[in-house]
């Protein structure tokens, strides 16, 4: 299995406080990215990264911001969480044009 | 990235073939079918990929009909572990990001 964490793997937040998502990998893969995983939708993706300081967004980036300071670890934040951002959250990790390989995910509930 | 059409959920008994099929009639000559899994609970697992010849891995064969239009994933020998919603994605090999479309999958269970 691809080396990837994701902290923390469970939370539970009350609405409007700021959340920190991290997503840490030691196969040192360039790109990145972040996805929420609901009932009904699939995986939809929120931002990736494909390098360094180097992100954008994905469809459903409303309300998320990334960054990006190694390449090891992929940060997701929620600035004001709401209850409409409770959901299961996948890290994944790729190399260049090949497949994803995804972490454990987190599952946040926001009250 | 086409879209892709699979059947919400499929039966197979433990021990036989599975074969799961996709719709992906508006797939263009430069994209690729992915196929992933995702057991309970946890993150999705990359199965195997094509574009248009058959492929084959430890985990399974990817049949891709001539037209391309159509594909079909075999696990040639099911166990209660294969139980898992298996996606089907149609994407652009090394597209500028990279990224995979999710749909709502196959639910496939595999009963003893």
């Amino acid at each position: 299995d691809a080396g990837i964490t994701q902290s923390p793997r469970h939370k539970v937040t009350e609405t409007g406080t700021p959340v920190t998502l991290r997503c840490h990998q030691t196969e040192n893969h360039r790109y990145m990215y972040w996805y929420r995983q609901d009932p009904g939708h699939g995986l939809r993706l929120i931002h990736y990264s494909y390098g360094v300081k180097d992100t954008d967004k994905g469809e459903v980036s409303d309300g998320y911001s990334v960054s990006r300071s190694k390449t090891e670890d992929f940060l997701l934040t929620l600035e004001s969480a709401t209850s409409s951002q409770t959901s299961v959250y996948f890290c994944a990790i790729s190399e260049e044009r090949e497949k994803q390989y995804f972490g454990p995910g987190t599952r946040l509930t926001v009250t | 990235d086409a879209k892709t059409t699979q059947p919400p959920s499929m039966d197979c008994a433990e021990g036989r073939a599975a074969n799961l099929p996709c719709n992906h009639s508006t797939i263009s000559g430069n994209e690729y079918v992915y196929w992933y899994r995702q057991i309970h609970s946890q993150g999705p697992q990359y199965i195997i990929h094509g574009l248009k010849n058959n492929e084959t891995n430890e985990m399974a064969s990817l049949i891709i009909t001539e037209d391309r239009k159509s594909s079909t994933l075999i696990l040639p020998h099911a166990t209660l572990r294969d139980t898992a919603v298996y996606y089907c994605i149609v994407r652009n090999y090394g597209g500028a990001t990279n990224k995979l479309i999710f749909g709502t999958g196959t639910l496939l269970a595999v009963q003893p």
